[in-house]
């Protein structure tokens, strides 16, 4: 059982090039998020979904698209890079249901120069 | 609006003695409130949650947490520390009520337990 497991795991962009975050799922899981972390800021929601098919903004969602065309993947793209976007990002998955926690991917490393 | 402060940055305790990361929080509902812990280079890990019933829940590692409706904290502890418990830990809150079922996390709280 992989659990979630994110694509790519390090990462390194120039400004204004895009990219593309692969986070997939085989818990069944209904709620899919995307968060970035950074130094001093703990975890940022950037999107999140509920099912698929369905997506919505979260804390910081400027500069990035998701898309939850299955349910057990959720994509986040960044159309034009930036450096203020070097940061680890997160994926995380949970059932449908507000009482259970979540749970997280390894990680995925992006630096933009 | 949710919100979760650990007001703590970094936690430094002595091995084998008692330690207590802060946390508290503010929601407009109920709060279903969770502690995460992240190692090096990991993602985070679920320790512990707090849903409904007894104010005083336990976790992995021989962890739990103190759920105090007053005070509005949710206060991670451990009776006795180890070296391996040094890590980033998170105070997450969820609105158990309403609204969006979106997940607030704290800014992190380093661990040092000291050999």
């Amino acid at each position: 059982n992989a659990g979630v497991t994110q694509t790519p795991k390090f990462r390194v962009l120039k400004t204004g090039q895009s990219m593309t975050l692969l986070c997939a799922q085989d818990m069944n899981h209904e709620y899919m998020y995307w968060y970035r972390q950074d130094p001093g800021m703990g975890l940022r929601l950037i999107h999140y979904s509920v099912g698929e098919g369905t997506t919505a903004k979260g804390e910081v969602p400027d500069g990035y698209n998701v898309s939850r065309l299955k349910k057990q993947n959720f994509l986040l793209g960044l159309e034009s890079a930036a450096p203020s976007q070097t940061s680890v990002y997160f994926c995380a998955s949970s059932k449908g249901e507000r009482s259970t926690e979540a749970f997280f991917g390894q990680g995925t490393r992006l630096t933009v120069v | 609006a949710q919100s979760v402060a650990q007001p703590e940055d970094q936690v430094n305790v002595a091995e084998g003695n008692p330690l207590t990361v802060k946390c508290t929080y503010s929601v407009s509902g109920n709060p279903y409130l969770f502690w995460y812990v992240q190692y090096p280079n990991r993602g985070l890990q679920f320790l512990l949650k707090y849903i409904t019933g007894d104010n005083l829940v336990k976790g992995s590692y021989g962890f739990e947490a103190e759920f105090n409706k007053s005070q509005t904290s949710f206060h991670l502890k451990k009776p006795s520390a180890l070296v391996s418990d040094s890590a980033l830990y998170f105070c997450a809150v969820r609105d158990g009520s309403s609204g969006a079922n979106n997940l607030f996390f704290g800014t992190g709280t380093r661990l040092t337990v000291i050999p």
